[in-house]
C-alpha cells in the first residue's frame, strides 16, 4: 500500500540556519504530494503542494520539488526562524481519493 | 469565511462508554474526512464522507463509525470505547469541485481522553 517515510526527530537548529527534512513515498501511479505543519495545540495546516513530477512547491520560504526519480519530496528552509518551531509532516494522495497518506512526523525545534 | 469547527474540542470517557464527535465543515464544502493521531500510531485516516454517503473507510474496526447530514456537517462515533482510543480525532473538509484531489482544511480537532 501507499507508505510516506521522513526522518525522525527531533531536529534542533539555531535560528537563520538551514533546514531539511527528508521524506520518500511509496505509492502506485502519480500521486499528490504535501507538506502539512502543525503547531502546538492546533490542526494540521497546509504548508505546501506538489502535484506532478518535477512541481516545486513554496509558502512561507519553505520549498519542496517533487522528485520522482527518487521519489522524494524533502522540506527545505534557507533560514529558519524561532516561529517555525512545529511539527512537519508529509503527505501523499492519489487520484480522487480524498485520503492523505501520512509520514510520522518531524518535530522542528529552533533555539534564538 | 469561517474554518472547519470540531466540537467538543476535550472529553473525558471512561472504558465502554460511547461518544459523539462533531464537524462543521467549511461553507460549501461537501467531503468531510476523519482522521485518527495517536503518539504511536500517528495519523490515520478513518473515513470520508460525501453527499451523506461513506465514500472511502480506512482500516478501523466498527466500533468507529460516522454520518453526513444534509448540511455536510459530520459526526463520527466510536462505541464501547477503548484506552487505545485515546487520541486526537481531526477533521478535514474540501470542496470536491472535480475528480482530482481537492485541498482539505483541517479543525482544530477534538482531544478524547479514555480512562
Amino acid at each position: 500500500g501507499d507508505s510516506v517515510t521522513q526522518m525522525e526527530g527531533p531536529v534542533t537548529l539555531s535560528e537563520e540556519a538551514f533546514l531539511t527534512i527528508n521524506c520518500t513515498y511509496t505509492a502506485t501511479g502519480y500521486p499528490s504530494l504535501f507538506w502539512y505543519v502543525q503547531y502546538p495545540g492546533e490542526g494540521l495546516q497546509l504548508l505546501l503542494k506538489a502535484t506532478k513530477a518535477d512541481d516545486k512547491g513554496s509558502n512561507k520560504g519553505f520549498e519542496a520539488t517533487y522528485r520522482k526519480e527518487t521519489t522524494s519530496f524533502h522540506l527545505e528552509k534557507g533560514s529558519v526562524q524561532v516561529s517555525d518551531s512545529a511539527v512537519y509532516f508529509c503527505a501523499l494522495a492519489r487520484g480522487s481519493f480524498q485520503k492523505l497518506v501520512f509520514g510520522t512526523g518531524t518535530r522542528l525545534l529552533v533555539s534564538p | 469565511k469561517a474554518g472547519v469547527t470540531q466540537t467538543p474540542r476535550y472529553l473525558i470517557k471512561t472504558r465502554g462508554q460511547q461518544v459523539t464527535l462533531s464537524c462543521s465543515p467549511i461553507s460549501g464544502h461537501r467531503s468531510v474526512s476523519w482522521y485518527q493521531q495517536t503518539p504511536g500510531q500517528g495519523l490515520q485516516f478513518l473515513f470520508e464522507y460525501f453527499s451523506e454517503t461513506q465514500r472511502n473507510k480506512g482500516n478501523f474496526p466498527g466500533r468507529f463509525s460516522g454520518r453526513q447530514f444534509s448540511n455536510s456537517r459530520s459526526e463520527m462515533n466510536v462505541s464501547t470505547l477503548e484506552l487505545g482510543d485515546s487520541a486526537l480525532y481531526l477533521c478535514a473538509s474540501s470542496y470536491d469541485r472535480d475528480q482530482s484531489y481537492n485541498e482539505q482544511f483541517f479543525g482544530p480537532g477534538t482531544r478524547l481522553t479514555v480512562l
